[in-house]
């Protein structure tokens, strides 16, 4: 069975400060990995993808992957009220998508 | 465009009702997906397409039978639902085949499914 964990949370940062979520998964194949948003009551939104080993930068978003820990993350910086939702980690490792079951962020003003 | 649009958004039916939930894309992607999402827990993954055939069915129960009539539409059917089945219905697209290494998903913004 493929797994996808991650801490459900919440975690709780202040306006401006960078939020980081982790996310560990179990299969060492993995080739894809991404980082979907969730707002509530709302669909799942791609904000990040990263395929190989080390950093990946998209406005405030950075996405790092280790493929040896097995080990992917989101940084947020400057963190916005606006970016409170739930994150949810995607990981392709053969023919479909694993969802963990997402961190929820709550950003206070 | 960039949407995958989903009708209804909401439906309330009974356990004895059939009804069908659409899904449509104009973004020319060639895998199509249905997920179900409870409360509070990740989406999970239902039906797969590629090319407009039937790839995964991820031993979904008979009462849930999809349909792609084309590349752009995708359909479920719902006949003989159960209160448990009551969830967020999610459509998706992706611009690969399905079950390539580079699959980012776009979704619908759902059919919230209620069955009495």
């Amino acid at each position: 069975q493929k797994e996808v964990e991650q801490n459900s949370g919440p975690l709780s940062v202040p306006e401006g400060a960078i939020a980081s979520l982790n996310c560990t998964y179990s299969d060492r194949v993995s080739q894809s990995f991404f980082w979907y948003r969730q707002y509530s009551g709302k669909s799942p939104e791609l904000i990040m993808s990263i395929y190989s080993n080390g950093d990946k930068e998209d406005g405030r978003f950075t996405a790092q992957l280790n493929k040896a820990s097995q080990y992917v993350s989101l940084l947020i910086r400057d963190s916005q009220p606006s970016d409170s939702a739930t994150y949810l980690c995607a990981v392709n490792g053969g023919n479909k998508l694993v969802f963990g079951a997402g961190t929820i962020l709550r950003v206070k003003s | 465009d960039t949407e995958v649009t989903q009708t209804p958004k909401h439906l309330v039916m009974g356990m004895t009702n059939k009804k069908s939930l659409k899904c449509e894309q104009h973004m020319g992607h060639r895998a199509m997906y249905w997920y179900k999402q409870k409360a509070k827990k990740p989406p999970e993954l239902m039906f797969v397409y590629s090319y407009e055939k039937l790839s995964i069915n991820e031993s979904v129960p008979s009462r849930f039978s999809p349909e792609c009539p084309n590349s752009s539409l995708l359909n479920l059917h719902l006949h003989a639902l159960q209160p448990e089945d009551s969830a967020l219905y999610l459509c998706a697209s992706s611009p690969r085949d399905a079950g390539g290494a580079n699959e980012k998903l776009f979704f619908g913004s759902g059919t919230q499914l209620s069955v009495l």
